[in-house]
């Protein structure tokens, strides 16, 4: 069935080093795929997004990446900071009804 | 700013009781929606409404249902709480549209059942 895969699950980066989330979806006609960040006890925020028809799209820190041949995207955040220890999910549309398939997540630690 | 308020953070309720979580926005968006979200399983959709009195299923419906009698009021129902239906319970609302884009999340209600 539809799925999508999110890896690391886990991933404890150096303050200021950079951070890459990976995941992999099965319909090859999804075309809309966020990413939301939650900190710890807070409720899920979208940090960004792309579009099929598009490759790439940054936003300051925060970066991502689609290959849709190989049906992938992932997020880039460089120069990381405290702030950005919380768990991401990235996400895909399921054109049957339009509505997003998650990742399982990925806890993202900042080590100071 | 766009708010969306779930009635409770924290409830606990006994194995076959009839929980009601309640979820309100306050920036008439047409579209709303409850999640579940448990460790390692990432957000699973429950139910999702586009309209008033309108409602969908999602991936997993069974032993919930759901009520939208006013636009900015979606409300969730475990018609029998089980053990297996301890989780965190999300609600989102979005602009109108059959693509869901932007999603607005409440703050959750951490859900036990005894």
């Amino acid at each position: 069935g539809e799925n999508v895969e999110q890896h690391p699950s886990t991933l404890s980066v150096q303050e200021g080093d950079s951070a890459v989330i990976k995941c992999t979806y099965s319909d090859s006609a999804s075309n809309y795929f966020p990413w939301y960040k939650q900190e710890l006890g807070k409720r899920p925020q979208l940090i960004i997004d792309i579009r099929s028809n598009v490759g790439e799209k940054k936003d300051q820190r925060i970066a991502v990446t689609l290959n849709k041949t190989a049906k992938h995207f992932s997020l880039h955040i460089t120069e990381t900071q405290p702030e950005d220890s919380a768990v991401y999910f990235c996400a895909a549309s399921r054109p049957s009804n339009y509505q997003l398939i998650w990742g399982a997540g990925t806890k993202l630690i900042i080590k100071p | 700013d766009v708010k969306v308020t779930q009635s409770s953070r924290y409830l606990v309720k006994r194995t076959g009781e009839k929980v009601f979580l309640e979820c309100v926005q306050d920036m008439d968006h047409e579209n709303m929606f409850w999640y579940r979200q448990d460790p390692g399983l990432g957000l699973r959709l429950i139910y999702f409404s586009y309209d008033v009195k309108m409602k969908e299923k999602g991936d997993i419906p069974e032993g919930y249902s759901v009520s939208r009698e006013k636009k900015e009021r979606f409300s969730l129902i475990l018609e029998s709480a089980s053990t297996n239906q301890t989780s965190m319970y999300l609600c989102a609302s979005s602009w109108g549209g059959r693509v869901v884009e932007k999603l607005f999340f409440g703050s959750g209600t951490q859900l036990s059942v005894l």
